[in-house]
């Protein structure tokens, strides 16, 4: 497996403008999150999907932020319109979360994507 | 609220050194603790994951202990070499609520940055 994809992987765009991040998730994994990373905050999950569902979205900083999961293998967070606050490496992780107590109860990161907004 | 705290922020160490990294939380209920490793530009890395009834897990020449009663665990890395630095977070994940969807929102710390120096 190609493990978690993300695109893009870098994303410059001006203020007011929309931005589209992308995912693909490990085929067979029942959960997709979405976190954004900054330096003064750390990782904060925003969003995440259960079978496609969202259950949680009270990261979701604002109404200009939102999610979507249309199948199994793809989801999106669109930011409209974007700010210069908005700026972090948005990331992307699934995971098949058993709660059975394993090993396997652990979430696979993809890359990230970098958005400046200038 | 589960608060996360990971010190020292920068650890840097000469190759060869054994060495450990400090994870504290706030609230015991939990259900497991991961260490994850984040290289620069990279998502993060799964290294140990410890279950609450756990109280050690060992993979290679790394060691992680937890310690619920006290809210700390650590990680041990033995004979550090220069390809171990990186950025090292702490994750906890709180106790499952029934009929939650089987997922707890996991709680990061800002993570350490190690530098292992040749």
């Amino acid at each position: 497996d190609a493990g978690v994809i993300q695109s893009p992987r870098h994303e410059v765009t001006e203020m007011g403008q929309e931005v589209t991040l992308r995912c693909k998730p490990i085929s067979g994994h029942d959960y997709l999150f979405w976190y954004r990373q900054t330096m003064m905050r750390g990782l904060e999950l925003l969003i995440y999907f259960n079978n496609n569902v969202p259950i949680d979205d009270s990261g979701m900083p604002e109404d200009r932020f939102s999610a979507k999961m249309p199948n199994a293998s793809f989801s999106t967070l669109k930011i409209q319109p974007s700010e210069p606050r908005d700026s972090a490496v948005y990331f992307c992780a699934s995971g098949p979360v058993t709660g059975l107590g394993s090993n396997t109860d652990t979430q696979y990161f993809g890359p990230g994507t970098r958005l400046t907004v200038l | 609220k589960q608060e996360v705290t990971q010190i020292p922020a920068a650890l840097s160490v000469p190759e060869g050194e054994n060495l450990v990294l400090n994870c504290s939380f706030t609230d015991s209920a939990i259900y497991n603790l991961q260490w994850f490793r984040q290289d620069p530009g990279k998502g993060l890395t799964s290294l140990l994951l410890i279950q609450s009834s756990q109280r050690e897990q060992t993979s290679g020449r790394l060691n992680a202990s937890l310690d619920k009663s006290s809210g700390r665990s650590t990680l041990y890395i033995a004979a550090s070499q220069p390809g171990d630095s990186a950025t090292y977070l702490c994750a906890v994940r709180p106790r499952i609520v029934p009929y939650s969807g089987g997922y707890q929102k996991v709680t990061f710390g800002i993570g350490t940055k190690l530098q292992v120096i040749p």
